[in-house]
């Protein structure tokens, strides 16, 4: 079985100071890992996503994410915070082969950059 | 905006009534998905079509009967809900479900009230 956890529910970072969102993942075999976003009244959107090679990957927006294979993490990150990245996060895990073909989707956290 | 169009946006059902969800991708995708999102859980997948084809069903009560005419268009046909069905129903799209690297393309949701 495959899973995700996001530890925190909330986030509350001040405008132009750095945000990291956290992501760990249990999975059998090597993951693909997604984040996504989700403002008010509307769906999910793309972010980034590591799928293979450097473990650092960058996104939308100006967000990265690290993936840590021995600490099996993948968290987002971005330098400096704006208020318009106050949203919701949602990080996702599947597994290439097997009869796991869902996305596993994490509970979400939800970011709050104060002005 | 994503390319994938749901509508409506909001409805409000009584338990007895009988009502349907759209969903429509504009991307040239050959998958299309159901989710649920209700508040404080992680996203349900609930249907999943590939080519045309349901290839999951995740234990989905009854009451929800999807529909996929063609690889454009969705549907999920709603009778006799209940009140714990009220939640954010979410389409997503991606090119293939067999190839777990490509990101999912998500619309803006309808909004269920079960009342």
């Amino acid at each position: 079985a495959q899973s995700v956890a996001q530890p925190e529910d909330q986030v509350n970072v001040a405008e132009g100071n750095p945000l990291t969102v956290k992501c760990t993942y249990s999975v059998s075999g090597n993951p693909y890992l997604f984040w996504y976003v989700q403002y008010p009244n509307r769906g999910l959107q793309f972010l980034l996503k590591y799928i293979t090679g450097d473990n650092l990957v960058k996104g939308s927006y100006g967000f990265e994410a690290e993936f840590n294979k021995s600490q099996t993490s993948f968290h987002l990150k971005k330098p400096s915070a704006l208020v318009s990245d106050s949203a919701l996060y949602f990080c996702a895990v599947r597994v290439p082969s097997g009869s796991a073909r869902q996305l596993t989707f994490g509970s979400g956290t939800q970011l709050t950059v104060l002005p | 905006e994503t390319g994938v169009t749901q509508t409506p946006r909001h409805l409000v059902m009584g338990m007895t009534n009988k009502k349907s969800l759209k969903c429509e991708q504009h991307l040239g995708h050959n998958a299309m998905y159901w989710y649920k999102q209700s508040a404080k859980k992680p996203l349900e997948l609930m249907f999943v079509y590939n080519f045309k084809e349901q290839t999951e069903n995740n234990s989905v009560p009854s009451r929800f009967s999807p529909e996929c005419p063609n690889s454009s268009h969705l549907f999920l046909h709603l009778h006799t809900l209940q009140p714990e069905d009220s939640a954010l129903y979410l389409c997503a799209s991606s090119p293939l479900v067999g190839q777990g690297f490509y990101e999912q393309y998500f619309g803006p949701g309808t909004r269920l009230t079960v009342t």
